[in-house]
C-alpha cells in the first residue's frame, strides 16, 4: 500500500523569502507524484507532477519539486514567495497504471505568507 | 465554463435526512471519483468509477452510496446523514490515458449535518 507523509501542517513565511514544503512517500512499486494547491474556497489545482525522466520538475507559479528516490521524497520549493501563494498544498502519489489507478493524498500543508 | 461542476456548493441538513450531491463533467473523462476533505486529514477516497458499469468502494465508503447515471454524471448519496459526515466533498475526474492518473477537481460542496 502506498502512503504520503507531509510532516509540516503549517508553514509561515515572509513574502519574498524561500520556502520548502516537505513530502515523503512509501510505495512498493514505481510511483507517480503530484503536488496540488487549494486556494481558499476553491477546489484542487495541479501545481506539478513527476512521471519519469528529470528528477527536477517545474510547475506553475514558479514552484518546483525534486524527486529523490533514495530518500523517497518529493519536496516542493519556491525561491521567493508572494502573498498570493497563501494556500493549502497537498502531495499525492499514484502507482498508476497498476494498483487501481488511485491517488493517495497527504494531510496537507498550510502555507501562510506574511508581509 | 468549469469542466467539473458540483451542486449544491453549500448544504445544511439535519441528522437522518437523505441527501444527494451531484457532479457533472464536460471533459469527456471515463473515470470519476468522490473524496471528502476534513481538516488535518487531507482528502480521502469515498467511491470511484472507471466507467458507467464499474463502481468501486474507496477507503471510507460506509454510510455513502453512489450512482453513475452517465459518463458525465456521478452522484454521491448519504442515505441517513450524521454529524460526522460534515465535511467538504470533492468530485474529480481522470482520463483512462491520463499520465500517472492526474485528476481534475470540482470546486467542492460544503456539507453541514446538524
Amino acid at each position: 500500500a502506498q502512503s504520503v507523509t507531509q510532516l509540516d501542517s503549517q508553514v509561515p513565511v515572509f513574502e519574498e523569502a524561500p520556502v520548502e514544503l516537505r513530502c515523503n512517500y512509501s510505495s512498493s512499486v514505481s510511483v507517480y507524484l503530484f503536488w496540488y494547491v487549494q486556494y481558499p474556497n476553491q477546489g484542487l489545482q495541479l501545481l506539478l507532477k513527476y512521471l519519469s525522466g528529470s528528477t527536477l520538475v517545474k510547475g506553475i507559479n514558479g514552484f518546483e519539486a525534486e524527486f529523490n528516490k533514495s530518500q523517497t521524497s518529493f519536496h516542493l520549493r519556491k525561491p521567493s514567495v508572494h502573498i498570493s501563494d497563501t494556500a493549502e498544498y497537498f502531495c499525492a502519489v499514484s502507482d498508476w497504471p497498476g494498483g487501481g489507478n488511485k491517488l493517495t493524498f497527504g494531510t496537507g500543508t498550510q502555507l501562510k505568507v506574511e508581509l | 465554463d468549469a469542466d467539473v461542476t458540483q451542486t449544491p456548493r453549500n448544504r445544511i441538513t439535519k441528522t437522518g435526512k437523505r441527501i444527494m450531491l451531484e457532479c457533472s463533467q464536460t471533459k469527456g473523462h471515463d473515470r470519476m471519483y468522490w473524496y471528502r476533505q476534513d481538516p488535518g486529514l487531507g482528502l480521502r477516497l469515498i467511491y470511484y468509477s472507471f466507467d458507467v458499469k464499474d463502481i468501486n468502494k474507496g477507503e471510507i465508503s460506509d454510510g455513502y452510496s453512489v450512482s453513475r447515471q452517465a459518463q458525465a454524471k456521478f452522484s454521491l448519496s448519504l442515505e441517513s446523514a450524521i454529524p460526522n459526515q460534515t465535511a467538504l466533498y470533492f468530485c474529480a475526474t481522470s482520463d483512462i490515458t491520463g499520465q500517472g492518473n492526474e485528476q481534475f477537481f470540482g470546486p467542492g460542496t460544503r456539507l453541514t449535518v446538524l
